[in-house]
């Protein structure tokens, strides 16, 4: 089945660093991929819809210059924290939709960021 | 605002009983889906149902949809102590390449052993 890895799985990084988190389809072409946030025992929002080749659709309320994503080749998204602050500390998920399995989106395992 | 509401929040139950739990929505879907996560992991996909579809089952889950109601349930059978989990379900409005995935708060499932 089709599987998106996500990297780092967890990451620990101090106030006002930058931080990259890698999503990447494994076995299928995303054109499409998702970027959500969740906060403890809450649902999953949705920050962003990150394009292939174009730019990240973000919702409203995202900062796209605090949440800087790429979208460069059609297994690869990158989502950038930068200049992170504490209430940046969450569970960070990207999904893809692979198109062979009948509009099921595949997920990653998630990155727990922790601003200190 | 919400699109998915689930309820009850969270269920506790034994082994071997059987789990439903409930969600509703606002507005009009395209299908809509149910997923399960780990305790700080990814999502799974479980299992999706269309608009046009009442009922759809796989293995042990059973999902039904009512979209006069706007609601939708999910029933796991003869639960075990691997089901504990969050369920979330999701809709879909459209399934274009685009198209976004809305979830509901979730469900915590604890199942006894």
């Amino acid at each position: 089945g089709a599987v998106v890895s996500q990297h780092p799985s967890r990451v620990i990084c101090k106030s006002g660093t930058s931080v990259k988190i890698e999503c990447r389809s494994l076995d299928f072409q995303a054109t499409t991929m998702f970027w959500y946030r969740q906060f403890p025992k809450k649902s999953l929002m949705l920050m962003a819809t990150s394009n292939e080749g174009s730019k990240a659709t973000y919702e409203q309320g995202v900062e796209k210059d605090k949440f800087l994503i790429n979208h460069a080749s059609l297994t690869l998204s990158t989502l950038t924290v930068t200049s992170a602050h504490p209430e940046d500390s969450s569970f960070y998920i990207c999904s893809a939709r692979d198109w062979r399995t009948n509009y099921g989106y595949t997920f990653g395992s998630g990155t727990r960021l922790t601003v200190v | 605002s919400q699109q998915g509401e689930e309820d009850p929040q969270a269920l506790s139950i034994q082994e071997g009983e059987n789990a439903t739990m409930n969600c509703s929505y606002k507005t009009s879907i395209n299908n809509l889906q149910w997923y399960r996560q780990n305790s700080g992991r990814g999502l799974v996909h479980l299992i999706l149902i269309r608009s046009n579809e009442r009922e759809k089952h796989s293995g042990r889950l059973r999902v039904t949809l009512d979209t006069s109601k706007k609601s939708s349930s999910l029933l796991i059978t003869a639960s075990r102590a691997a089901d504990t989990a969050s369920y979330f379900c999701a809709t879909s409005q459209s399934t274009g390449a685009n198209s976004k995935l809305t979830f509901g708060k979730g469900i915590t499932l604890s199942v006894r052993p």
